[in-house]
C-alpha cells in the first residue's frame, strides 16, 4: 500500500489520442504534484496544486493539462504528445505546499509509463 | 539556479559491504533540506534520509547515513552492511527551507547489491 496510487501503471498511445493519467492519494494531504521521469535526466515538476488550486505551472506545454477536483485526486489529461513526451510521470503528495523539507515529506506514486507512437 | 549533481552513474558493492554514493549541489541559499531518495523497480520513489542544512548533525537512518559538508556543497549517502534490497536507483534532492513547491533532483545513481 503506497498510499499514493497510480492509473494506468503503462499507457502506449498515438499522437492523436486523448488520454488520461489518473492518481489518487489516501494520506490525507492538502498538496499535490506531477512530475516527468526521463532517462538521464533529473525528476522535473510539471504541476503543483494546493486544496485542488493549480499554484505551479513550470513552463509545460498546452497538450498537458491537470485537472484536481478535490484534494484526493489529480489527472493529467494528454492531448497531441509528441514521441518525446515518452517518460514516467509520477505523482506525489505532501501534507502542505510550504515548507516541504521541513518534517513535511513527499510521497511518491510508482508512476504511469507512457510510451507515444 | 538550483543545481545537484550526481557524478557515478552507475555504482555496484558486494553484499554486505559499505558503499558512497557522491552528491554536490549549487544554491546561494543558506536554509534548505536535503534528500536522498530510493527508487526500487516498482519505480515509486521512496525517502531514504532527510538532512537539515541549519543542522551540523549529520542525519543518520540505521543502516544509512550521511556525510553534509555544508561549506563544500557536498552531501554524500553511506550505505553500511548493503543488502540485495537496496538494489536501486538512488536520487539526491535538494529544496528551500521555506515557500518551497519543489524538489530539485539529481539524475540518479543506479547501485547495484552484488550477492
Amino acid at each position: 500500500e503506497t498510499g499514493v496510487t497510480q492509473t494506468p501503471r503503462h499507457l502506449v498511445m498515438g499522437m492523436t489520442n486523448k488520454k488520461s493519467l489518473k492518481c489518487e492519494q489516501h494520506l490525507g494531504h492538502n498538496a499535490m504534484y506531477w512530475y516527468k521521469q526521463s532517462a538521464k535526466k533529473p525528476l522535473e515538476l510539471m504541476f503543483v496544486y494546493s486544496l485542488e488550486e493549480r499554484v505551479e505551472n513550470n513552463s509545460v506545454p498546452s497538450r498537458f493539462s491537470p485537472e484536481c477536483p478535490n484534494s484526493s485526486h489529480l489527472f493529467l489529461h494528454l492531448h497531441t504528445l509528441q514521441p518525446e513526451d515518452s517518460a514516467l510521470y509520477l505523482c506525489a503528495s505532501s501534507q502542505m505546499i510550504v515548507a516541504v523539507g521541513s518534517g513535511n515529506t513527499i510521497y511518491f506514486g510508482e508512476g504511469s509509463w507512457l510510451t507515444v507512437v | 539556479a538550483q543545481t545537484v549533481t550526481q557524478s557515478q552513474p552507475e555504482m555496484s558493492v558486494q553484499e554486505a559491504e559499505t558503499v558512497t554514493l557522491s552528491c554536490t549541489y549549487d544554491t546561494s541559499e543558506n536554509n534548505y533540506y536535503l534528500f536522498w531518495y530510493k527508487q526500487p523497480p516498482s519505480r515509486q520513489m521512496i525517502l531514504v534520509i532527510r538532512q537539515e542544512a541549519y543542522k551540523q548533525q549529520n542525519a543518520t537512518e540505521n543502516r544509512f547515513s550521511v556525510n553534509f559538508q555544508k561549506a563544500a556543497k557536498s552531501f554524500s549517502l553511506k550505505i553500511s552492511d548493503s543488502q540485495l534490497g537496496d538494489t536501486a536507483m538512488y536520487f539526491c534532492a535538494f529544496t528551500f527551507r521555506t515557500g518551497a513547491n519543489n524538489l530539485f533532483f539529481g539524475t540518479g545513481t543506479r547501485l547495484t547489491v552484488i550477492p
